[in-house]
């Protein structure tokens, strides 16, 4: 089955700093992978998503790198505001038609002004 | 607002009664699931349909639980003689259903089993 994992549980940053939000993942034939942001109270909205066949993908203020090598993928935000304080999760989902994504334990994002 | 309609937002109920929640998922998507999120934990998968074909259901945590998609569109899940351990968020999320999806999850039901 599928493992991921986060390496930090909280990360703290200042406001107008860069943040890096890391997962890594168990199952080298994932092929598909999306960032999640849960705010306080309500369900997971979804940020940005990649496939295995990049390895960056880059929206507005936020960038998804993925290295399949190491099984690992990073979210990093630009600039980053107080309105980005939330838990970030990575959801996973394996190869072979699986359409289940396996989310991991989530990073506290914390954005001090 | 991602669309997807959760009710009730909240849930608090004695042990060894039966709860049912409702999801109502954006119109044209296809594909419902079911999670289950635990403080300081991710989502965590529980069942999903296809239209009204519900494909997996083998990680529903027990056979107190179960869910339906009678019509393809709204889901509901029930638990019945819930016990404490059952309090949770439970999140409903939909997809169109094509090849790797994202998922829009709705605000959840928060349960409290006292």
């Amino acid at each position: 089955g599928e493992s991921v994992g986060l390496h930090l549980p909280t990360l703290s940053v200042q406001e107008g700093d860069n943040s890096i939000i890391n997962c890594a993942y168990s199952n080298s034939a994932s092929d598909y992978f999306i960032w999640y942001k849960q705010e306080s109270g309500k369900g997971p909205q979804f940020i940005i998503d990649i496939r295995s066949n990049m390895d960056k993908r880059q929206g507005q203020r936020v960038t998804v790198l993925l290295n399949k090598t190491v099984k690992h993928l990073s979210l990093q935000i630009a600039a980053t505001q107080p309105g980005d304080s939330a838990v970030y999760f990575c959801a996973v989902l394996e190869g072979g038609g699986s359409y289940i994504p396996t989310f991991g334990r989530g990073t506290s994002l914390i954005v001090h002004p | 607002d991602t669309g997807v309609s959760q009710n009730p937002r909240h849930k608090i109920t004695k042990r060894g009664q039966n709860v049912t929640f409702r999801c109502d998922p954006i119109s044209e998507h296809n594909r419902l699931y079911w999670y289950r999120q635990t403080l300081g934990q991710g989502p965590e998968f529980l069942t999903y349909f296809q239209n009204e074909a519900q494909l997996e259901k083998s990680r529903l945590l027990s056979d107190r639980f179960s869910a339906e998609r009678p019509k393809g569109s709204f889901s509901t899940l029930e638990i019945q003689r819930t016990e404490q351990g059952d309090s949770a968020m439970y999140l409903c999320a939909s997809s169109l259903g094509g090849n790797r999806e994202k998922l829009f999850f709705g605000s959840g039901t928060q349960l409290s089993v006292l």
